[in-house]
């Protein structure tokens, strides 16, 4: 079956204190990876798309990386600002996108 | 990127009575949408896939009879929550899909809060 496993479930940071989020996945056939942030009370808000082992996608604090097994989102230098719920999906082909759990990112000042 | 809006973006609506939830593609076209249900500090649990001129394809457990989905246009779908109960309070969320690079990417509206006294 299908899984995509986020953790950890939360993380707490200080600012200025870089880490990584983990997304690991068990999927027949990847297409592609997607990592979204989403703030309480409001809609997921798209970030990357990551296609092939190996590749890279960077967005000011954010960096996106893919292997065959797990995307890592790297956090350098985190504000309070980057607080929020960061979550991976995975699309396999069809009309599914498998979504994990989320990350809850606190960063604190 | 694409943009999803949806409305409203709160409702409150007394237990027994319907309400309708409409998200719109507004800079393209939308042949699938999803509508999603989030309890607070969960995850996503997809409720439905609608596909524009056909009926949707609810996932299991969620009733079709109280969740109508209607995707009349490329642009338009909506939610129609009827006989509303207290524990149909949530936060809606619906998407729609859009093409790229070989993969679909799925872009989200804000979001509707429902709550039902």
């Amino acid at each position: 079956e299908d899984q995509v496993t986020q953790s950890p479930e939360a993380l707490r940071l200080q600012e200025g204190e870089s880490s990584s989020l983990n997304c690991s996945y068990t999927v027949s056939g990847l297409r592609g990876l997607f990592w979204y942030r989403q703030d309480p009370g409001k809609g997921p808000e798209f970030l990357f798309t990551l296609y092939s082992a190996g590749e890279e996608k960077e967005k000011e604090r954010l960096k996106a990386t893919l292997t065959k097994k797990e995307s890592f989102l790297h956090i350098t230098a985190p504000k309070p600002e980057d607080s929020a719920t960061y979550l991976c999906a995975v699309y396999t082909g069809g009309f599914k996108t498998i979504f994990g759990a989320g990350t809850r990112l606190f960063v604190k000042a | 990127g694409a943009v999803v809006s949806q409305h409203p973006s709160r409702v409150i609506c007394k237990s027994g009575t319907s309400v309708k939830i409409e998200c719109r593609s507004l800079d393209f076209q939308a042949t699938t949408m999803f509508w999603y249900r989030q309890f607070p500090k969960k995850s996503l649990m997809l409720m439905a896939t609608s596909n524009e001129g056909s009926k949707a394809t609810y996932e299991q457990g969620v009733e079709k009879d109280k969740f109508l989905i209607n995707h009349a246009s490329l642009t338009l779908s909506t939610l129609t929550v009827t006989s509303a109960h207290p524990e149909d309070s949530s936060f809606y969320i619906c998407s729609a899909r859009v093409p790229t690079g070989g993969v679909y990417e799925q872009y989200f509206g804000p979001g509707t809060r429902l709550t039902v006294t």
